[in-house]
């Protein structure tokens, strides 16, 4: 079946650092989006995405929609404590049921006050 | 407030017994979906609903049952036939059944199985 590879899978920074992480598909996707889960919680949608190239920010998360269509990426700068969480990244292919909504693994974010 | 609502947020269950899992939106949303998380691993998908009375199976349907009577409530049963239920349930709904991939979840209900 489809897989999202998210990488990686944890990462620990000290406060202040800027965070990389991606996602990457055999697949091609038609929309990429960035969820973010707080401990306990449910996820909430960061950003999504609808057009290969296409870079998009939300304060200081930026997201791109990779050019071949089969990856994404999401930095965060200057990261605080409140970002703590898991990050996931989810593909949607075109024309598909809600079935076709994929999601990555996570990467888990902790931030060092 | 507009928002999903799940409840209970903690479930303890005996093996052999099947409950209910209960989700309501107000947000006036068509399509509600059932996700299923188990730790380091991605949302897989149960059942979901893009109108009242009708629902399609996700991923991972087996041994679950939903219904969707009414829009503004998607209950997820989980029954004895679930070989592995201990696991923490979203509920999330979209303003658009034709699939954005935009989803507002609920808090989720952990269930442990003892």
């Amino acid at each position: 079946g489809q897989q999202l590879n998210q990488s990686p899978q944890s990462m620990f920074i000290q406060e202040g650092e800027d965070v990389s992480m991606n996602c990457t598909s055999s697949s091609i996707f038609n929309t990429w989006l960035w969820y973010k889960q707080d401990p306990g919680e449910g996820p909430v949608l960061l950003i999504a995405l609808y057009k290969a190239g296409e870079l998009t920010s939300n304060g200081r998360l930026t997201a791109q929609f990779g050019i071949t269509r089969k990856d994404s990426f999401l930095n965060i700068s200057a990261s605080i404590p409140s970002d703590v969480g898991i990050y996931f990244c989810a593909g949607l292919r075109y024309g598909g049921s809600q079935g076709n909504l994929i999601f990555g693994k996570g990467t888990k974010l902790s931030v060092k006050p | 407030d507009g928002g999903i609502t799940q409840s209970p947020k903690y479930l303890f269950r005996k093996e052999g017994q099947n409950v209910t899992l209960s989700c309501e939106q107000n947000l006036n949303h068509d399509a509600m979906y059932w996700y299923r998380q188990d730790p380091g691993q991605g949302l897989r998908l149960i059942y979901y609903s893009q109108i009242v009375n009708d629902f399609q199976k996700g991923d991972i349907a087996e041994g679950y049952s939903v219904s969707r009577e009414k829009k503004e409530s998607f209950p997820l049963t989980v029954t004895s036939a679930q070989k592995n239920p201990t696991a923490f349930y979203l509920c999330a709904s979209s303003r658009d059944p034709s699939n954005t991939g935009e989803l507002f979840f609920g808090e989720g209900s952990r269930l442990t199985v003892l």
